[in-house]
């Protein structure tokens, strides 16, 4: 079957850290691979995402590239910020399902 | 625009009572989606719908849920009866095939309590 795993939480970083959140992935096909954020009391929303091998998504300092060969989307961003504690959610999709299959979530909290 | 809207946000009810949540998706989205949160499980996909229509309910977890999408802007999940282990975060999500089916929209979310 389908599954993503990620990196167990929480992580906790000083503000101007560099952060890995690490995520690999199991797929029967070719999937698109995505990571959501969900801030304190909201709900999800989406980060960044790549749909082919050796895409690289990026947003709000964030990347993460898609490496087929050892099925990963790690997570990573140069400094991060007080602003930037959330959790963290790796997930994939394949273009016959139209839904998403969501890892466990990791915990990111900044400190000053 | 007003993004997803459920209500109500927070439920609190006893064991053996209905409840009722319900979302409003974002105007012109096609998919409808209902997850559940716990700290135990994470992020669990209940039911998915297209154009109003159930695709996938396989994450129901039994008889006692059951979720309408009656038209395009209301859509609700009911659990009856109401178990404490029910207690979750439950959110809508919605998306657009247009735009992308795997960018969701999700809602503020509903903090169900039973005891």
């Amino acid at each position: 079957g389908n599954s993503v795993t990620q990196m167990e939480g929480p992580v906790t970083l000083s503000e101007e850290a560099f952060l890995t959140i690490n995520c690999t992935y199991t797929a029967t096909g070719y999937p698109s691979l995505f990571w959501y954020v969900q801030y304190p009391g909201e709900g999800l929303q989406l980060l960044l995402k790549a749909t082919k091998a050796d895409d690289k998504g990026s947003n709000k300092g964030f990347e993460a590239t898609y490496r087929k060969e050892t099925t990963s989307f790690h997570l990573e961003k140069g400094s991060v910020q007080v602003s930037d504690s959330a959790v963290y959610f790796c997930a994939l999709s394949l273009l016959e399902w139209n839904k998403l299959t969501f890892g466990t979530g990791t915990q990111l909290k900044v400190e000053l | 625009d007003a993004g997803v809207i459920q209500s109500p946000r927070h439920e609190v009810t006893e064991m053996g009572q209905e409840v009722t949540l319900r979302c409003k998706p974002i105007s012109g989205h096609d998919y409808l989606f209902w997850y559940r949160q716990t700290m135990m499980r994470g992020l669990e996909l209940l039911i998915y719908f297209n154009n109003n229509v159930p695709i996938d309910d396989s994450g129901m977890p039994e008889d006692r849920f059951s979720a309408k999408m009656p038209n395009a802007s209301f859509s609700t999940l009911k659990i009856q009866p109401s178990e404490p282990r029910d207690s979750a975060v439950y959110f809508c999500a919605s998306s657009s095939w247009d735009r992308d089916p795997n960018e969701q929209f999700f809602g503020p979310g509903t903090r169900l309590t039973v005891l």
